[in-house]
């Protein structure tokens, strides 16, 4: 099945900071998604993005599905960030979503 | 986007006792998904649910712990069957929202911890 591989695993932030998140998978896919899973383990759904760019805030992201990657900018860092980032792609319509591992993203005031 | 429902969002198990989670969805949808995610982990897919059919399962995952039901297009349950302390994880319902453009919707999740 198809592999997704985010990086860093972990990521320790000063408040106002910018970062960027990374995310490699393994074939084509239909469906990629970035979401963040707050402390109490709500998935939260950040952007919808098999290819191209959106901006949503603070937050970015950029899919080039050519080159198998994703990433996720967030600037300007905030407490409130803090949580684990998932990358999870599905290689057809409908199919299931296969997940990275996760990046904890921690952001100190 | 699909609005999932998902109860209950916590609960406090004894070992060998069976929990069943429950998901209502806004609308109709074909397929439903239901994930575990043990502590520290990433999310792993138990079984894909489609409506008037048996469940499909994951490598690893046995209908006989995970019992599925899924009556109809709006809504499935998921039971943790004789339960461990092993099976203290979250456990998430999924559905691929039929719109385009908003990809897959979580139901809140539910925290399950056995004691």
């Amino acid at each position: 099945g198809i592999q997704v591989e985010q990086s860093p695993p972990d990521l320790i932030l000063q408040e106002g900071a910018n970062s960027t998140l990374r995310c490699n998978f393994s074939d084509s896919v239909n469906n990629l998604q970035w979401f963040h899973q707050n402390p109490w383990g709500q998935l939260i759904n950040l952007f919808y993005i098999p290819s191209g760019t959106k901006q949503n805030g603070r937050l970015s992201a950029t899919t080039v599905a050519t080159e198998r990657y994703s990433l996720l900018y967030i600037s300007s860092s905030q407490t409130t960030d803090s949580g684990v980032y998932f990358c999870a792609v599905a290689e057809t319509s409908g199919s299931r979503l296969t997940f990275g591992e996760g990046t904890q993203l921690t952001v100190n005031p | 986007s699909a609005v999932i429902s998902q109860k209950p969002s916590r609960d406090i198990c004894q070992r060998g006792t069976s929990l069943t989670i429950q998901c209502q969805v806004d609308s109709q949808v074909t397929m439903m998904f239901w994930y575990r995610q043990q502590p520290g982990q990433s999310l792993t897919l138990i079984a894909t649910a489609n409506q008037g059919s048996e469940a499909t399962y994951e490598s690893g995952f046995v209908i006989d712990k995970f019992p599925i039901s899924r009556p109809n297009l709006t809504f499935s349950t998921l039971t943790v069957s004789n339960m461990s302390p092993e099976d203290s994880s979250i456990y998430l319902c999924s559905v691929a929202s039929q719109g385009f453009g908003y990809g897959y919707t979580f139901g809140s999740g539910t925290r399950l911890t056995v004691v």
